[in-house]
């Protein structure tokens, strides 16, 4: 079981928002930037959003990250079929120190 | 550009040690503003952090609690390069590995991957 909590699954329709939560503890969420990451089939994973909400160069308007005490999110906004992937949440862990992911939700695009 | 090139077998037995290394171009096993560490995916585990090095004056390994010392990262400073030995393998360490570049410019995420190296655990 992973020490972040996300949903399995989530979906939407092309153009529609869709959202996807990541619950952690004090020890992780609460305390330490919180980072995305996108995985394509046959592909390495790719850096999303860090610092709970920065998209680094490159990454798409239509990803954004939101961090309140020990939840976050990301939402992809004007839902496109190249979307559809598996998103990891992960941040540092002071109580085991390391790093710790949540355990994926997959996008699906109807 | 940073590259991260992954090398290393694809199938290891049981009981024996998966040993992998991570050519780094474009960036110092040795850099001050870096770590460099190794995560592995599977279907029942999802993202799983295996362990970082790092030199900040001197050098530094992390691992996971989860390794139960059975893991050792060591940089390799005279070929650039770090890799990953994960002893006494079952066939629950079949993954896909994956070295990755630790960065203070984006707060301690990973910004450079390698390719990944799928590796089996069987006899």
């Amino acid at each position: 079981q992973s020490v972040l909590t996300q949903p399995p699954s989530a979906s939407g329709t092309p153009g529609q928002r869709v959202t996807i939560s990541c619950s952690g503890s004090s020890s992780n969420v609460g305390s330490n930037t919180l980072n995305w990451y996108q995985l394509l089939p046959g592909t390495a994973p790719k850096l999303l959003i860090h610092s709970d909400n920065q998209r680094p160069s490159g990454v798409p308007e239509r990803f954004s990250g939101s961090k309140s005490g020990t939840s976050a999110s990301l939402a992809i906004s004007g839902l496109q079929s190249e979307d559809e992937a598996d998103y990891y949440c992960a941040a540092w862990d002071d109580s085991l120190y390391g790093r710790v992911f949540g355990g994926g939700t997959k996008v699906t695009v109807l | 550009q940073v590259q991260l090139q992954q090398s290393g077998p694809g199938l290891v037995k049981p009981s024996q040690t998966l040993s992998l290394t991570c050519a780094i171009s474009g960036d110092s096993v040795s850099s001050n503003n870096a770590a460099w560490n190794w995560i592995r995916q599977s279907p029942s585990r999802g993202l799983e952090w295996l362990g970082r090095t790092y030199y900040r004056s001197r050098w530094h390994n992390d691992y996971a609690v989860s390794g139960k010392g059975r893991i050792i990262i060591n940089p390799d400073t005279s070929k650039n390069q770090f890799s990953l030995q994960l002893r006494s393998v079952t066939p629950e360490d079949t993954a896909i590995y994956y070295c990755a570049r630790e960065t203070v410019a984006v707060a301690g995420a990973y910004d450079n991957w390698g390719q990944g190296t799928l590796v089996t655990v069987s006899s």
